[in-house]
């Protein structure tokens, strides 16, 4: 168990729909990112977010966004849902920046299907 | 450019054999780190080891070692005495600097181990 919570497990939508996955990193950690994982594209970062601020963005479409929190969780919202979104999507964690030996920790996924 | 190359995409080994599963990366950066996750058929990602650029010591952490050649950029996984629960998807991954004072893991495509009885 890494200690990052996401939620839920599985997701089943239709086009054009809007969804929100949440995350809970492990306790202490202050630096949350967001992955995507798909067959084509394999394993992409989308964005970090750090004690609140975003800090950096990766391959992160515009109908995406996301926010972290007070008390540390983050979701990603998915709008204006195409085919090409299914997909795995992680979250993981870290203590700092992503600095130094500290790896990032994942969470199970939220495995996205879009009908 | 692809940054992580793992250009095997499936391999074979037999149970309690020995296998080296292959990542090469390419950064112009002096100081960055590599790492190794592994993620079963249940989708889960689970971190194994870390190398350092400044390491001068190969990592281990039990069975799982790291063949770190930093002039020739490689940073293969070698799994000793392989067992049926390592079969699994191999994802090695280099932190990269991405501005200011963060950083990104950036993944290779993975290596899709089978361990055989």
């Amino acid at each position: 168990d890494s200690g990052v919570t996401q939620t839920p497990k599985h997701l089943i939508t239709a086009t054009g729909q809007r969804v929100t996955l949440r995350c809970s990193p492990r306790s202490g950690d202050l630096s949350v990112y967001w992955y995507q994982q798909s067959l084509d594209q394999g394993l992409q970062f989308l964005i970090q977010y750090y004690n609140g601020e975003e800090r950096a963005k990766g391959n992160i479409l515009e109908r995406f966004s996301a926010q972290q929190f007070p008390d540390l969780h983050s979701e990603l919202n998915l709008s204006s849902l195409e085919l090409g979104d299914s997909a795995l999507y992680f979250c993981a964690s870290s203590a700092g920046t992503g600095e130094g030996n500290q790896p990032q920790h994942f969470g199970d996924g939220t495995r996205l299907s879009i009908l | 450019a692809q940054k992580i190359t793992q250009t095997q995409p499936g391999m074979f080994v037999q149970e309690k054999e020995a296998v080296t599963l292959d990542c090469t990366y390419d950064t112009s950066d002096q100081s960055y780190g590599l790492f190794w996750y592994k993620q079963p058929s249940s989708g889960e990602m689970i971190f194994l080891i870390y190398q350092g650029s400044y390491d001068e010591q190969n990592a281990t952490e039990g069975r799982y070692s790291l063949n770190f050649q930093k002039a020739r950029k490689s940073a293969n996984l070698v799994i000793s005495a392989s067992q049926l629960g390592d079969s699994a998807m191999y994802f090695c991954a280099m932190r990269e600097f991405s501005g200011g004072s963060n950083y990104k893991l950036t993944f290779g495509k993975g290596t899709l181990l089978t361990v055989n009885p």
